[in-house]
C-alpha cells in the first residue's frame, strides 16, 4: 500500500490566485484510485475529485485534478474565500495523505 | 436526500467498549459500500473500516481484532463495535458511503461525526 505525501504542508495565498497542491505516492498507483477531499473546520470532509480528475457532483469547475503514476495535483484556478480549508488526497478508499492547509495570505 | 447521522460517542475508560451507530436515509445501506473514518483532535483523516455489499469487512491494522463493523438491514444502520479501547482511539468518527472499487472507492456522503474520548 502506498504512502501518500502531500505538499506543501501549508499554502498561503490570496483570493483570486491559483493554488496548486501536490500528492505524491510512494509507489505507482492507478489514477482511478486517487481522490481529493476538502475539509473546513468543524465539518466533515467533502468529496471534490475522484479518479484523479473527475469532479464530484456540485463541485465548481475552478477545481481540477490531474496526474498519474506517483504524482497527482489538485488545482484551484482562482481562489474564492470559501476555498480556504484543508485538502486531503486518498488512495483507493484507504490511505490518506497528511493534508495541505490552504490559508489566506 | 441522502443523510448519515452518527451517534453513540462519548467518554469511555481505557479498555472499555463502545458501539457507534450511523443511521442512513435516502439510500439503502445493504446496497452500498460503507466505511468508517476517524480524525484525532487536530490531526488528519484515518481510514478505519469498510463493509462491502457482499458482507466482507476490512480494517486498518490499528484497529484489527478490536473493532467490528456491521449493519442492520431493518434499521438501515451501520455500526462500529469498538472494544479494548485505547487513548489513541480518541477521535471524531465519521461514517461515509463508499462508491466502491469500480470508481476507486471515493466517499461521496459523510455524516457529521461523533466524538469518542478514551480517558480515565
Amino acid at each position: 500500500e502506498s504512502v501518500l505525501t502531500q505538499s506543501p504542508g501549508t499554502l498561503s495565498l490570496s483570493p483570486g490566485e491559483r493554488a496548486t497542491l501536490s500528492c505524491r505516492a510512494s509507489q505507482s498507483i492507478s489514477s482511478s484510485y486517487l481522490t481529493w477531499y476538502q475539509q473546513k473546520p468543524g465539518q466533515a470532509p467533502r468529496l471534490l475529485i475522484y479518479s484523479a480528475s473527475s469532479r464530484a457532483t456540485g463541485i465548481p469547475d475552478r477545481f481540477s485534478g490531474s496526474g498519474s503514476g506517483t504524482d497527482f495535483t489538485l488545482t484551484i484556478s482562482r481562489l474564492e474565500p470559501e476555498d480556504f480549508a484543508v485538502y486531503y488526497c486518498q488512495q483507493y478508499g484507504r490511505v490518506f495523505g497528511q493534508g495541505t492547509r490552504l490559508e489566506i495570505k | 436526500e441522502v443523510q448519515l447521522v452518527e451517534s453513540g460517542g462519548g467518554l469511555i475508560q481505557p479498555g472499555g467498549s463502545l458501539r457507534l451507530s450511523c443511521a442512513a436515509s435516502g439510500f439503502t445501506v445493504t446496497r452500498n459500500y460503507m466505511t468508517w473514518v476517524r480524525q484525532a483532535p487536530g490531526k488528519g483523516l484515518e481510514w478505519v473500516s469498510v463493509l462491502y455489499i457482499d458482507g466482507s469487512t476490512y480494517y486498518a491494522d490499528s484497529v484489527k481484532g478490536r473493532f467490528t463493523v456491521s449493519r442492520d438491514n431493518s434499521k438501515n444502520t451501520l455500526y462500529l463495535q469498538m472494544n479494548s479501547l485505547r487513548a489513541e482511539d480518541t477521535a471524531v468518527y465519521y461514517c461515509a458511503r463508499d462508491l466502491g472499487p469500480g470508481t476507486g472507492s471515493p466517499f461521496d456522503y459523510w455524516g457529521q461525526g461523533t466524538l469518542v474520548t478514551v480517558s480515565s
